[in-house]
């Protein structure tokens, strides 16, 4: 079975200090990672997805992820904050059982004026 | 505008009513899902369909029945709530259910039963 297992449940940025999100993943075979975003009150929305074409990911609204697959993670990154990013983060993993995703329990991210 | 939606938006149910949550695609997607979010344990899948007329139980089931009669359509049904299926529900599409395929999400059903 596939998890992920993300790492601080609340992180507070300054706006246009780094955004840094940190994911982990256990897998016994070649992991599918996504990062979803959800913005209060609405559902998910796909922000990047680690196909293994590339360790590096870019997604929408300047963020990416890097697949390190020696350290089993894959943490979502934002060179620079905005107050719009504010929301809650979910990494997950496919699960080729189920043919589902498993998210892990989610960060909300906090933007400081 | 294509997408998922579910309906109702929100629902407050006395503990024991039956109660059905709808949720439609118009993406022509075969394969639906519907998750529960609860504070602090994210998402969890409930139960799963990769296209019309199968059904498979995910990580958290009991309580909760699904049909897939058309393509369309994934109602979730409670046959007799409980105070602990008080959580936000969340419907989701996806093209094939392939590996590398990006779910869209509906914006979600909130239930309280109380």
């Amino acid at each position: 079975a596939q998890s992920v297992t993300q790492l601080g449940s609340h992180v507070s940025v300054s706006e246009g200090a780094l955004v840094l999100l940190r994911c982990n993943y256990s897998s016994s075979v070649p992991p599918y990672l996504f990062w979803y975003v959800q913005y209060p009150n609405q559902g998910l929305q796909l922000l990047l997805k680690y196909t293994s074409a590339a360790t590096l990911v870019k997604g929408i609204n300047g963020f990416e992820a890097e697949f390190k697959k020696s350290e089993t993670s894959f943490h979502l990154t934002k060179p620079s904050a905005h107050m719009s990013d504010a929301a809650e983060y979910f990494c997950a993993v496919f699960d080729t059982g189920r043919r589902a995703l498993t998210f892990g329990s989610g960060t909300r991210l906090q933007v400081q004026p | 505008i294509a997408g998922i939606t579910q309906a109702p938006t929100s629902q407050i149910l006395a503990a024991g009513r039956r109660m059905t949550l709808r949720c439609t695609q118009d993406m022509r997607h075969n394969a639906m899902y519907w998750y529960r979010q609860d504070l602090g344990l994210g998402l969890r899948l409930i139960h799963y369909s990769n296209t019309a007329g199968t059904t498979g139980k995910g990580e958290v089931p009991d309580g909760y029945s699904v049909s897939r009669a058309n393509t369309d359509d994934f109602p979730l049904t409670l046959a007799s709530a409980v105070p602990s299926q008080t959580s936000v529900y969340f419907c989701a599409s996806s093209d094939s259910g392939g590996r590398t395929d990006t779910q869209y999400f509906g914006p979600g059903t909130r239930l309280t039963v109380l």
